[in-house]
């Protein structure tokens, strides 16, 4: 079973754009990761958040976290076409052990 | 530094076969999980290895089984073939068993069953 949804499933922007993607779970968590899929291929780890931590930044990429709403949002800034892809959070709590949400397809228009 | 490979990357087998499916981690890793992904059911964790021993593992049939060598390499497997596992296989690895490691993917097994 998936631990997060992530909301939308779907997200289409222009080039230039900011792309936000929401993720919710259900239990306590070690830490949150999110990924980037191309089409059907392995996963791109982007960044990883512990539970104690609020906000994390990489790049174009801003994540938050707020465990007391057991939610978590990626931010894009500027986007690219060739951030066109799948993204998804998944959550630790054990080991290596991760729970991936349903993700969101991401298309950047140029 | 060489990524995770996964051979085969493609597979198509009829229902009743069994399949072994092999990733390589990243020199050094010790860790190994494996998931599956589908349209259906989204990305679920199969099974995680550390230095050769199931540590976790996912809510999958035993026709599902995993085993990993000494030199971290490891193997699933998959009996009695059922139309329902067709999927995307992906194997993951990391330096160590801790939770705030990060996960380096291979690109993934497709297995078709016909």
């Amino acid at each position: 079973s998936q631990q997060g949804e992530e909301d939308p499933q779907a997200l289409s922007i222009q080039e230039g754009e900011n792309a936000t993607m929401n993720c919710s779970y259900k239990t306590s968590i070690n830490n949150l990761q999110w990924y980037r899929q191309n089409s059907g291929r392995g996963l791109v780890h982007l960044i990883l958040i512990r539970s104690n931590e609020r906000e994390k930044h990489s790049g174009r990429l801003r994540v938050t976290l707020d465990t007391s709403k057991k939610s978590s949002s990626l931010l894009i800034t500027a986007s690219r076409a060739a951030d066109t892809a799948s993204y998804f959070c998944a959550t630790n709590n054990a080991g290596n052990m991760l729970t991936f949400g349903g993700g969101t397809r991401l298309m950047v228009k140029p | 530094k060489a990524g995770v490979t996964q051979t085969p990357r493609y597979l198509i087998k009829t229902r009743g076969q069994q399949v072994t499916l092999s990733c390589s981690p990243i020199s050094g890793h010790r860790s190994v999980s494996w998931y599956q992904q589908t349209p259906g059911q989204g990305l679920q964790f199969l099974f995680e290895y550390f230095s050769e021993t199931q540590r976790n593992k996912g809510n999958f049939p035993g026709r599902f089984s995993g085993r990993q060598f000494s030199n971290s390499r490891s193997e699933m497997n998959v009996s009695t073939l059922e139309l329902g596992d067709s999927a995307l296989y992906l194997c993951a690895s990391s330096l160590a068993g801790a939770s705030l490691i990060e996960q380096f993917f291979g690109p993934g097994t497709r297995l078709t069953v016909l």
